[in-house]
């Protein structure tokens, strides 16, 4: 299976400012990732998915403005929130779709302060 | 569209106590069902998973089976350990198929006390 590495697990920030995550599949080469985020005691939802070489496909209500997506290379894709507010503090997890299965980071908990 | 339901936890057992973690889904037709683990301070791992009606995964001890009748994919184990303690997501990809739309549930935080 693939190995998936994101960085950070967790990080502060100042309201205003802008944070980027990124997403690492380690032994596959992946030309298609996604982006997931978590609010407190709701599921899991698809943000976006990103395609190696070209644009993100996001999901209905995800403002592609403030959250830029980026998958210059087959094992490299970043998530930059842009002036991160309070209520983008959330739990964001990219994934890895190896078409027979999907694999995982370990999560980057957010938090704006 | 597509939902899954679980319970809420935190579930909190004792070691070598049963588990069961219940799941119902929500899809047209005959979706994919999974359940994720996440350890702490790792991804998301699959557990087990099961493509069609009556089909039962396990894994470590782990078991579901898919229920088209009930729409369901209870996780069960006869007998946890301390080393289960993890959050899991039951989830659910369509008929049609696609990775990156996998469908989750909100998670149940399990806590095995020795």
């Amino acid at each position: 299976g693939a190995v998936v590495s994101q960085h950070p697990s967790w990080v502060i920030c100042k309201s205003g400012t802008s944070v980027k995550i990124e997403c690492r599949s380690l032994d596959f080469q992946a030309t298609t990732m996604f982006w997931y985020r978590q609010f407190p005691k709701q599921s899991l939802m698809l943000m976006a998915t990103s395609n190696e070489g070209s644009k993100a496909t996001y999901e209905q209500g995800v403002e592609k403005d403030k959250f830029l997506i980026n998958h210059a290379s087959l094992t490299l894709s970043t998530l930059t929130v842009t002036s991160a507010h309070p209520e983008d503090s959330s739990f964001y997890i990219c994934g890895v779709d190896t078409n027979t299965e999907a694999f995982f980071g370990q999560g980057t908990r957010l938090t704006v302060v | 569209g597509n939902s899954v339901t679980q319970m809420e936890g935190p579930v909190t057992l004792s070691e070598e106590a049963f588990l069961t973690i219940n799941c119902t889904y929500t899809a047209t037709g005959y979706p994919s069902l999974f359940w994720y683990v996440q350890y702490p301070g790792e991804g998301l791992q699959l557990l087990l998973k099961a493509t069609k009606a009556d089909d039962k995964g396990s894994n470590k001890g782990f078991e579901a089976t898919y229920r088209k009748e009930t729409t369901s994919f209870h996780l069960e184990k006869g007998s946890v350990q301390v080393s289960d303690s993890a959050v899991y997501f039951c989830a659910l990809t369509p008929e049609s198929g696609g990775y990156q739309k996998v469908t989750f549930g909100t998670g149940t935080k399990l806590q095995v006390i020795p």
